[in-house]
């Protein structure tokens, strides 16, 4: 199995809708999620962390869910500017004493249209 | 600032070739990292720094070295090109491991003959 796991897509959607994606981990010693967007031949970029309370940003909700080990991301009002590749990303804890790391998934894709 | 910087943008090597990937940051953070990024495989760490003189292995480090003379650089080798190493690699920096935001330089498309 995956550290994390998306749906790759792509989700097509019409500005104006709403659109969840859902990302699972395996680590449930994880400490830390975040989401990331992708342009296409761009670098990551962070989007939002995501806190065990949940947290809103704009538009923009994300959850975790620790007893499912898995975390979200809620899109409202679509945007066209918001065509991109989602990634989940996991700090993957390996103990006490040393360097924690991020696991990226896959990436899910988002295409709105008009 | 110019956050994180890499160059080149665009890179071809022949089979067995050396070169090396630079990268740089401004923001003086302590952690630096190489990724690639394949179609399907998600950003994968090959090698990373959690300071100046000290580097670790990532998850998939073979072919490739680094060094971290400065806290501002950290360049990354390629021995001896392979066409499996044909990727789009990224170098990150953020303050601290784990839970802070990481910023990505823009990439180098590297393509292997």
């Amino acid at each position: 199995r995956k550290e994390v796991e998306q749906d790759p897509g792509p989700f097509n959607v019409p500005e104006g809708a709403t659109v969840a994606f859902n990302c699972t981990y395996s680590n449930s010693a994880s400490q830390s999620f975040f989401w990331y967007r992708q342009d296409c031949r761009k670098e990551p970029k962070l989007l939002m962390s995501v806190y065990s309370s949940g947290n809103e940003d704009g538009r923009f909700t994300a959850q975790l869910n620790r007893a499912s080990q898995y975390i979200s991301l809620l899109i409202r009002d679509s945007k066209l500017s918001d065509s991109a590749t989602y990634l989940c990303v996991v700090n993957a804890a390996r103990g006490t004493g040393t360097a924690s790391k991020l696991t990226f998934g896959t990436g899910t894709r988002l295409q709105v249209t008009l | 600032n110019a956050g994180v910087t890499q160059t080149p943008k665009f890179q071809v090597l022949k089979t067995g070739q050396s070169m090396t990937l630079q990268c740089a940051q401004d923001m003086n953070h302590e952690y630096m990292s190489w990724y690639r990024q394949d179609p399907g495989m998600g950003l994968r760490l090959i090698h990373y720094s959690v300071g100046a003189g000290i580097t670790d292995q990532g998850e998939v480090p073979n072919g490739y070295n680094v060094s971290r003379s400065t806290t501002e650089d950290f360049p990354l080798r390629l021995l001896s090109a392979a066409p499996s190493q044909t990727s789009v690699y990224f170098c990150a920096s953020s303050r601290r491991t784990g839970g802070y935001e990481q910023y990505f330089g823009p990439g180098t498309r590297l393509t292997v003959t």
